[in-house]
């Protein structure tokens, strides 16, 4: 059983494309996560959700609470984009994280 | 960056024998975790620490014991390394309802 289910596993995308990354989880969360993870393996933190909306540059995350998902996008994809996304939720009985098994994005030139 | 370092980064070892991982944090967080990362399965919680000598048990924690004696240091110690152990080894820090911060990871290899 996963907490936390990621689709697609899997996307390949033409440079400049807009891309859409899904998480759904089955727990009640006091916040998600969208990590990622570089092809060299390091993780980055890209944002902390708790409601609404969030934008750092190319890259807007939404939650709905009420449905249980979140989105990551990527705007005007570029190849450096090229990484493993991975959405991690905070159960609200604790500060035990639960992750995706990840998005797998190729940005082709 | 968040101050987080693991060591060591790589090491091979043959079944049956101790191997302790150690990160380290200069950002004086509360929490520490331990998470392997295998294909298939994304990253799991091996144990996680939320103060100095306080620790529990995440969902994978069978052949795993850890301890914190002080702040900055997390140890991981596999008592006697099965070839099912080999993994990817992520150390995490984070405050209270904050993000985590992850170090660069440790490749272990049991033969």
């Amino acid at each position: 059983k996963n907490e936390v289910e990621q689709s697609p596993q899997n996307l390949t995308a033409q440079e400049g494309e807009f891309i859409t990354i899904n998480c759904s989880y089955s727990v009640g969360i006091s916040a998600l996560h969208w990590l990622q993870q570089h092809p060299g393996g390091g993780i980055v933190s890209l944002f902390m959700l708790s409601s609404g909306k969030k934008k750092h540059g190319r890259l807007i995350a939404t939650i709905n609470i009420q449905e249980k998902h979140s989105s990551l996008h990527i705007t005007a994809s570029h190849p450096r984009d090229s990484a493993v996304y991975i959405c991690a939720v905070v159960q609200n009985t604790g500060n035990q994280f639960y992750f995706g098994t990840g998005t797998s994005l190729t940005v082709i030139p | 960056d968040a101050g987080i370092t693991q060591s060591p980064r790589h090491k091979v070892t043959e079944t049956g024998t101790p191997v302790t991982l150690r990160c380290h944090q200069t950002e004086n967080h509360r929490y520490m975790y331990w998470y392997r990362q295998d294909p298939g399965h994304g990253l799991r919680l091996i144990h996680y620490s939320y103060g100095v000598k306080d620790t529990d048990k995440g969902e994978v924690s069978d052949g795993y014991s850890v301890s914190r004696s002080k702040t900055e240091d997390f140890l991981l110690t596999l008592e006697s390394a099965t070839s099912s152990q080999t993994s990817v080894y992520f150390c995490a820090i984070s405050g209270v309802a904050d993000t985590q911060y992850f170090g660069p990871g440790t490749r272990l290899t049991v033969l």
